[in-house]
């Protein structure tokens, strides 16, 4: 089945700076990569998602990278604000396992004023 | 639609008592999921449906933990007899098919004392 790793565990960065966030997959069939951001005490939510037949999608302040052939993908944060500091958790999906959708296992980012 | 609604909110129950977790769906939603959420395990997987059919539920801990899907509308999770460390937050999920964005209830937060 698919295993998906996320690093790091933590990410403290000044406000206005960026966050990186990476992801492994191992199942090369896996087609559908999201990333959902939790904040404190609530339910987790999809900020931005990417398929396989793309490389890059961005959406304002974030952009997710995918290199199939790595098998990883990525988070990208720019311009850090206070709003943004959250657990982010990536997951990829396979048709080869019903589209399972299991999760990495997050990363809390700290945006520091 | 109201969203992925859960109930209870909050639960606290005493050891060896049975728990009910119950999780009504988005409507036109074939995927339905079970997680819970700890510090120490994060995001876990327990159990997924598709149409009403259990799909994978080699997350479920023990035999201690059961999960049914009746209709396409309403799903339960039971414990039972419940213990201490079952405590966690328990998200439901549905979303339309496999590889697309799912939809998370606000949880109901477990204790067990």
């Amino acid at each position: 089945g698919e295993n998906v790793e996320q690093h790091p565990s933590t990410l403290s960065v000044q406000e206005g700076d960026s966050a990186v966030i990476k992801c492994t997959y191992s199942d090369s069939a896996s087609n559908y990569f999201p990333w959902y951001k939790q904040e404190l005490g609530k339910r987790p939510q999809l900020i931005i998602d990417i398929r396989s037949n793309v490389g890059e999608k961005k959406d304002q302040r974030i952009a997710v990278t995918l290199n199939k052939t790595a098998k990883h993908f990525s988070l990208h944060i720019t311009e850090t604000q206070p709003e943004d500091s959250a657990v982010y958790f990536c997951a990829a999906t396979s048709p080869s396992n019903d589209y399972k959708l299991s999760f990495g296992a997050g990363t809390t980012v700290t945006v520091r004023a | 639609d109201a969203g992925v609604i859960q109930s209870p909110r909050h639960e606290v129950t005493e050891m060896g008592q049975e728990v009910t977790l119950r999780c009504k769906p988005i409507s036109g939603h074939d995927y339905l999921f079970w997680y819970r959420q700890t510090m120490m395990r994060g995001l876990e997987l327990l159990i997924y449906f598709n149409n009403n059919v259990p799909i994978d539920d080699s997350g479920m801990p023990e035999d201690r933990f059961s999960a049914k899907m009746p209709n396409a509308s309403f799903s339960t999770l039971k414990i039972q007899p419940s213990e201490p460390r079952d405590s966690a937050v328990y998200f439901c999920a549905s979303s339309p098919w496999g590889n697309t964005e799912a939809f998370f209830g606000q949880g109901t937060r477990l204790t067990v004392v």
